[in-house]
């Protein structure tokens, strides 16, 4: 069984601050999504990181893959209240239409 | 613009009481899947499907059945309704072929089940 874990379980921080949250496993993966999940609703995809050492940026969230495309990393930049919510990142071995999802780091951002 | 559909949104069973679980998608993808989510946690596959009538076990099938009888469609049942049970679950559908436009899977709003 492939086990992705994230860091940290819970992140509670003031707007405007700086964090990053990370997602790692002992496996290899062709490719690593990240997603974020508000209450009451289902994920939605923010992005997919496909070759090794790639950054991909999104407005203020900058995604990471790690060069053995083993680990991934969501950094954010002046945290809004907006960015509350559950990031799960998930990866996806070989030509398999299967997603292996992290453990989920719960984000708070407070005024 | 529906997307993929799940109901009930909410539902409260006694232990060993039955019930389905549906799921329902519009944007006509071969692939779908249903996962449990626990409070806080990551989703864990329970079964998926890659087309109407083929479907196979993921992580934690035990206590749970599909069936895939149309590309539209994919229930999940539950026989004998246990405490362990208790989750939300999402069902989420993918589009066919390899390349980023369509390795996303589209997830339902869930539904939360409780087992007393």
């Amino acid at each position: 069984t492939q086990l992705l874990e994230q860091s940290p379980q819970f992140l509670s921080i003031q707007e405007g601050e700086n964090l990053t949250v990370y997602c790692n496993s002992s496996s290899v993966f062709s490719s690593l999504q990240w997603y974020r999940q508000e209450p009451g609703e289902g994920p939605v995809l923010l992005v997919t990181v496909v070759t090794g050492g790639e950054v991909k940026k999104l407005k203020r969230l900058t995604f990471q893959f790690g060069d053995a495309r083993k680990d991934s990393s969501l950094h954010i930049t002046a945290a809004q209240p907006g960015d509350t919510g559950l990031y799960l990142c998930a990866g996806r071995t070989g030509g398999g239409n299967k997603l292996t999802f992290g453990t989920g780091t719960q984000l708070k951002v407070e005024l | 613009n529906a997307g993929v559909t799940q109901t009930p949104k909410f539902r409260i069973l006694k232990i060993g009481q039955s019930m389905t679980l549906q799921c329902a998608q519009d944007m006509n993808h071969n692939y779908m899947y249903w996962y449990r989510q626990d409070p806080g946690m990551g989703l864990k596959l329970i079964y998926y499907s890659v087309g109407a009538g083929i479907t196979d076990k993921g992580e934690v099938p035990n206590g749970y059945n599909v069936s895939r009888s149309t590309t539209e469609d994919f229930p999940l049942r539950l026989e004998l309704a246990a405490p362990s049970q208790t989750s939300v679950y999402f069902c989420a559908s993918k589009g066919q072929g390899g390349d980023l436009a369509k390795n996303i899977q589209y997830f339902g709003a869930g539904t939360r089940l409780s087992v007393l």
